[in-house]
């Protein structure tokens, strides 16, 4: 596996309380994203970074927000967590975004919103 | 015209058959597709990858068959065995903003002894 650490690895949590979830990477990849899997939506980006400091949206920003002040920590943050939000979510790094440069997926953090 | 739709949703597969799993998009400008492979409780990761410059590409037991005109694309195993019971996943975008990287909905695959 990539050295990627996703924490917590699972978390339940209550309608309108911040959560933050953490991806921390060994490989010093320049390029780093958060995706929710859903079933029957496959993987949807939500953020990704292209350096330290440097975050783009991705197809469902809505309700999150993300932090990257060193190249091996991207931080996703929701703000107020809703039951909508319940997912599964995925850290991936790249080294580049050209073809011989896949994405590397973490394990996961399942995320309960209750 | 963002969509990469896949099919089906989930496939049984005796050992020693053969495995399809097809995905279309709509988006000209996508030249590079992925396959991931993801197992309970992991990530997923990369298989196998073709550019549009090929029809076919091969590794070991795994094939993808690209359709330029037709705008689809399919994934093969041969001879599936119990060990590829999986998630699989395709994708697709431009060759150099991988970063623009649109998965399919994903395909529960089981290989039954």
């Amino acid at each position: 596996d990539a050295g990627i650490t996703q924490s917590p690895r699972h978390k339940v949590t209550e309608t309108g309380t911040p959560v933050t979830l953490r991806c921390h990477q060994t490989e010093n990849h320049r390029y780093m994203y958060w995706y929710r899997q859903d079933p029957g939506h496959g993987l949807r980006l939500i953020h990704y970074s292209y350096g330290v400091k440097d975050t783009d949206k991705g197809e469902v920003s809505d309700g999150y927000s993300v932090s990257r002040s060193k190249t091996e920590d991207f931080l996703l943050t929701l703000e107020s967590a809703t039951s909508s939000q319940t997912s599964v979510y995925f850290c991936a790094i790249s080294e580049s975004t050209v073809t011989n440069s896949p994405l590397h997926f973490g394990n996961g953090t399942r995320l309960t919103v209750t | 015209q963002q969509q990469v739709k896949q099919s089906p949703q989930s496939l049984i597969v005796q050992k020693g058959g053969i495995s399809i799993i097809n995905c279309a998009y709509e988006n000209t400008a996508f030249d590079y597709f992925p396959w991931y492979q993801q197992f309970p409780g992991k990530g997923p990761a990369l298989l196998i990858a073709i550019r549009p410059d090929v029809s076919e590409k091969k590794e070991g037991r795994f094939t993808i068959s690209f359709n330029k005109s037709a705008k689809q694309f399919s994934l093969h195993i041969m001879d599936s065995q119990p060990g590829d019971s999986a998630t699989y996943f395709c994708a697709a975008s431009p060759a150099y903003n991988t970063d623009k990287l649109i998965f399919g909905t994903g395909t529960r695959l089981q290989v039954f002894p």
